[in-house]
């Protein structure tokens, strides 16, 4: 199926147990994003990429580590998950360009970590 | 911190009415987005502004930019209950950053 898609929908962790939430896009869009979002803080950026082998950070950063080996894969990954990173994470993806830059967002992942 | 910021952070309306809300940012831009969120979904894009547009209209909604002001306004007329969403603005397309959103409720 076309499109962006997030997995899993819902996981639940223990502290300090590593975890890897999925993307994968079918659009071959070069910019992809992970977002967290809680309460009282809207949608913030952990990190985001403008091509395969290039990312960076975003505001929220720590904790977190990302890979993108190939352009439709962008998997977010908890090396040692916190209580405090319990949210709801998405994944975006676009093409980026001046001319479009319309991001489509995933489902999203509701992740607890207990 | 965060590039654009919403105002208000929640708005209540009657059916029928008109919904404004506003979105401040910092530095200069070459587009502005406007999103919504309806509950526990992903965001889906509503409309884009350029920077060398001051008026964008799409359906219901009015987009204005002021980037004298770094400022730009959503204007949905007509609300009905299925706006009911939040909205969010974002700037810099490359890394995509949004503001807290406005929390629309339009009651029937």
């Amino acid at each position: 199926d076309a499109g962006i898609t997030q997995s899993p929908r819902y996981k639940i962790t223990e502290t300090g147990r590593q975890v890897t939430l999925m993307c994968h896009q079918t659009w071959s869009h070069s910019y992809m994003f992970w977002y967290r979002q809680d309460l009282g803080h809207g949608l913030r950026l952990i990190y985001y990429s403008a091509a395969a082998d290039i990312t960076d950070k975003g505001e929220v950063p720590d904790g977190y580590v990302v890979s993108r080996s190939k352009t439709e894969n962008f998997p977010l990954t908890l090396e040692s998950a916190t209580r405090s990173q319990t949210s709801v994470y998405f994944c975006a993806s676009s093409e980026g360009t001046y001319m479009n830059t319309e991001a489509f967002f995933g489902q999203g992942t509701r992740l607890t970590v207990v | 911190s965060q590039q654009g910021e919403e105002d208000p952070q929640a708005l209540s309306i009657q059916e029928g009415e008109n919904a404004t809300m506003n979105c401040s940012y910092k530095t200069s831009i070459n587009n502005l987005q406007w999103y919504r969120q309806n509950s526990g979904r992903g965001l889906v894009h509503l409309i884009l502004i350029r920077s060398n547009e001051r008026e964008k209209h799409s359906g219901r909604l009015r987009v204005t930019l002021d980037t004298s002001k770094k400022s730009s306004s959503l204007l949905i007329t007509a609300s009905r209950a299925a706006d009911t969403a939040s909205y969010f603005c974002a700037t810099d397309a490359r890394k995509l950053i949004f503001g807290q959103g406005t929390e629309l409720s339009v009651k029937p």
